[in-house]
């Protein structure tokens, strides 16, 4: 079974810095997907950002970037100019694709990282 | 185009009573997901719909949980016999699926959840 870990339950930062959210993960497949979610006190899930496993260049979106190293099994998530609407939790999360029909995809979590951006 | 949707938005019952939690997809979705966030638990994987199959029931906690998905479209989350251990955030979330040609390893969106509260 994957696990998901992310080590920093709260984290802090102030508005314009760059955060630096950490996420490791076990699992003995090479082909997989990871994941970042966003949620904010609304409660909706909000992806910020995906990699898959087979691609070596990191992935980006915006303010968005992470460090995947896919033999260390790390793959953190970095918020450059922070802004207060960031302050949210955030999930890494694993999926391991199943290529036949009575597999799933679902996505497996870590317990998550409470994110407050200070003004 | 409209998110996913979830009805109700808070649910309070007494313990003991039968619940229904209702996800409307994305339009288009052929995958839909079930999860439970609850605080000591974190999120976890309930069940997988492709079209109005579940391939994938395996993170159903107990017999008391079952769903269904009707016309490839929304689904019902019931729970029976309600336990104040049940208290949680339900998410559903819906994707491409099969549809997108990725064989379910698109993105999923989620809905805003029901939050649960069994008295």
């Amino acid at each position: 079974a994957q696990t998901v870990t992310q080590s920093q339950p709260e984290m802090s930062v102030q508005e314009a810095e760059t955060v630096t959210l950490s996420c490791t993960y076990d699992t003995s497949e090479n082909n997989y997907y990871l994941f970042w979610y966003k949620q904010p006190p609304s409660r909706q899930m909000i992806l910020v950002i995906r990699q898959e496993a087979y691609k070596q260049q990191n992935a980006t979106e915006n303010r968005f970037s992470v460090n995947f190293q896919k033999a260390a099994k790390s793959f953190s998530l970095k918020i450059s100019d922070s802004q207060l609407g960031d302050t949210a939790m955030y999930f890494c999360a694993f999926m391991k694709p199943s290529y036949s029909g009575a597999g799933s995809y679902q996505l497996t979590f870590g317990k998550g990282t409470k994110l407050s951006v200070i003004p | 185009g409209a998110g996913v949707s979830q009805s109700p938005s808070n649910k309070v019952t007494e313990k003991g009573k039968d619940v229904e939690l209702r996800c409307d997809p994305i339009s288009g979705h052929t995958a839909l997901y079930w999860y439970r966030q609850s605080l000591g638990q974190g999120l976890e994987f309930l069940i997988y719909f492709q079209g109005n199959s579940a391939p994938d029931k395996s993170g159903l906690p107990s017999d008391r949980f079952s769903a269904e998905r009707t016309g490839g479209s929304v689904s019902t989350l019931t729970i029976q016999r309600t336990q104040q251990e049940d208290s949680a955030v339900y998410l559903c979330a819906s994707s491409l699926g099969w549809a997108s040609g990725s064989w379910g390893t698109d993105t999923q969106y989620f809905g805003p959840g029901t939050r649960l509260t069994v008295l």
